[in-house]
């Protein structure tokens, strides 16, 4: 069964670069059928979708995101990772790593982690 | 990006049935059959209960189903059980090769 988990900074200063990573068992990161994506949900809000990847480095990013969002993936390491840019406390969630089916739908996802943007 | 409409709250009591909206645009759900729902219990992940409109992955109750006409989409909860109370999302994917979630409801079990 695929499990995802996620591991990063739970602090990051403003201005600062976030960079998580995401590591995958129980399946193959080099899947035909699949992308590798992020999601993240401030403190008390909804969901939103940060970007995709394929393993080939096909992408698709959140258009408020994609000037700041890079998404790549170490195949070597069945990982991938999710770099935010000029982070502000506009980006404190937490942040979920997924796989995406072909049809745009998520599952599993990791349990999430919590990062804080302050100073 | 816009998010879908989802109403902020419903309600129903045990073995009711509840149906939750999601509303959105001819470039999002009313043009793909790419709408999927997630349920969130406090302090955990998302949980996929509902993709490709009204499909049911592996070992989600036949309680939940979902349904589309035009650009709103429905999930569809029977019988009604405590374990049910939780956040439920939307979510389609859109003409700009993105997606968008709805805004959440919460499902209050009376």
């Amino acid at each position: 069964q695929l499990q995802l988990q996620e591991s990063g900074p739970g602090l990051v200063k403003p201005s600062e670069t976030l960079t998580l990573t995401c590591s995958v068992s129980g399946g193959s990161i080099r899947s035909s059928s699949h992308y590798w994506g992020w999601i993240r949900q401030p403190p008390g809000k909804g969901l939103e979708w940060m970007g995709s990847m394929f393993h080939s480095g096909s992408a698709y990013y959140n258009p408020s995101l994609t000037s700041r969002v890079t998404i790549f993936v170490d195949m070597s390491k069945s990982q991938f990772s999710l770099k935010l840019t000029s982070v502000t406390a506009a980006d404190t969630a937490i942040y979920y790593c997924v796989r995406q089916s072909w049809m745009w739908w998520f599952d599993p996802w990791g349990q999430g982690t919590l990062v804080t943007v302050s100073s | 990006q816009s998010v879908l409409t989802q109403p902020a709250s419903v309600s129903g009591a045990p073995g009711q049935s509840i149906t939750i909206s999601c509303t959105g645009t001819s470039s999002d759900v009313g043009g793909y059959d790419y709408v999927s729902w997630y349920r969130q219990h406090p302090d955990k992940a998302p949980k996929l209960i509902i993709y490709d409109v009204s499909n049911r992955p592996s070992g989600v109750s036949d309680r939940f189903s979902g349904s589309k006409s035009g650009n709103a989409a429905s999930l569809t909860i029977s019988g009604l059980q405590a374990e049910d109370e939780a956040d439920y999302y939307c979510t389609s994917y859109t003409s700009t090769n993105t997606v968008i979630f709805g805004g959440g409801t919460k499902l209050t079990v009376l």
